[in-house]
């Protein structure tokens, strides 16, 4: 079955640098890919989906790249703020367009 | 975008007893999703939540225990029947909206969190 890895260890940025995230995945190439925001008690908040013919998805500070020959995608956050930090979710649907959720990683943006 | 309510936000439970969690969207949506997101886990689908349908289960959940309801297309129940300690856990609902062709995103209510004493 589809498997997705994303680094479980905490990530700390100091604040005006850039943030890379990582999500890898296993088996087959999703057609799409999908990075979620998850704040403490809150549900994830959709950030921005990249399709398999997409290299890159930019939205404003946050870049994707999907590499299917890697399997892997990238997470971006530039000019990174303190309130950029939360945990990032990959996504992807299966074979049976449910979506699967990688455990995230939590993002610190240090002052 | 779709914005969904879930009661109770958070609740204390007895071992044994059960607890129905409710979800609202604020518009008609054919698929509603259940969710569980244990500590430090990812979110795992429970099942999915036709409307007019029985829902669908995924391996590891059976409806005796995770009784689904979805009586329109904006609203649906979860319930979580004879609980133990290890169904402490957030409890999502989401809903899918397109953004074009097969690619869904999706939006998720606020979460239910539940401890089991």
């Amino acid at each position: 079955s589809q498997k997705i890895e994303q680094n479980s260890e905490a990530l700390n940025i100091q604040e005006g640098k850039t943030a890379t995230l990582t999500c890898n995945y296993t088996n087959y190439s999703p057609a799409y890919l999908q990075w979620y925001r998850q704040d403490p008690g809150r549900g994830p908040v959709f950030l921005l989906l990249i399709r398999e013919n997409e290299k890159e998805k930019r939205k404003e500070r946050l870049k994707v790249t999907f590499d299917t020959t890697l399997k892997q995608s990238l997470f971006h956050i530039t000019a990174s703020q303190p309130a950029d930090s939360a945990t990032y979710l990959c996504a992807l649907p299966r074979r049976d367009d449910k979506i699967i959720f990688g455990k995230g990683t939590r993002l610190h943006i240090l002052p | 975008s779709a914005v969904i309510s879930q009661k109770p936000s958070r609740d204390i439970c007895q071992r044994g007893t059960s607890l129905t969690i409710q979800c609202q969207v604020d518009s008609q949506v054919t698929m509603m999703f259940w969710y569980r997101q244990q500590p430090g886990q990812s979110l795992t689908l429970i099942a999915t939540a036709n409307q007019g349908s029985e829902a669908t289960y995924e391996s590891g959940f059976v409806i005796d225990k995770f009784p689904i309801s979805r009586p329109n297309l904006t609203f649906s129940t979860l319930t979580v029947s004879n609980m133990s300690p290890e169904d402490s856990s957030i409890y999502l609902c989401s809903v899918e909206w397109g953004t074009s062709g097969s690619a869904q995103t999706q939006y998720f209510g606020p979460g239910t969190r539940l401890l089991v004493l």
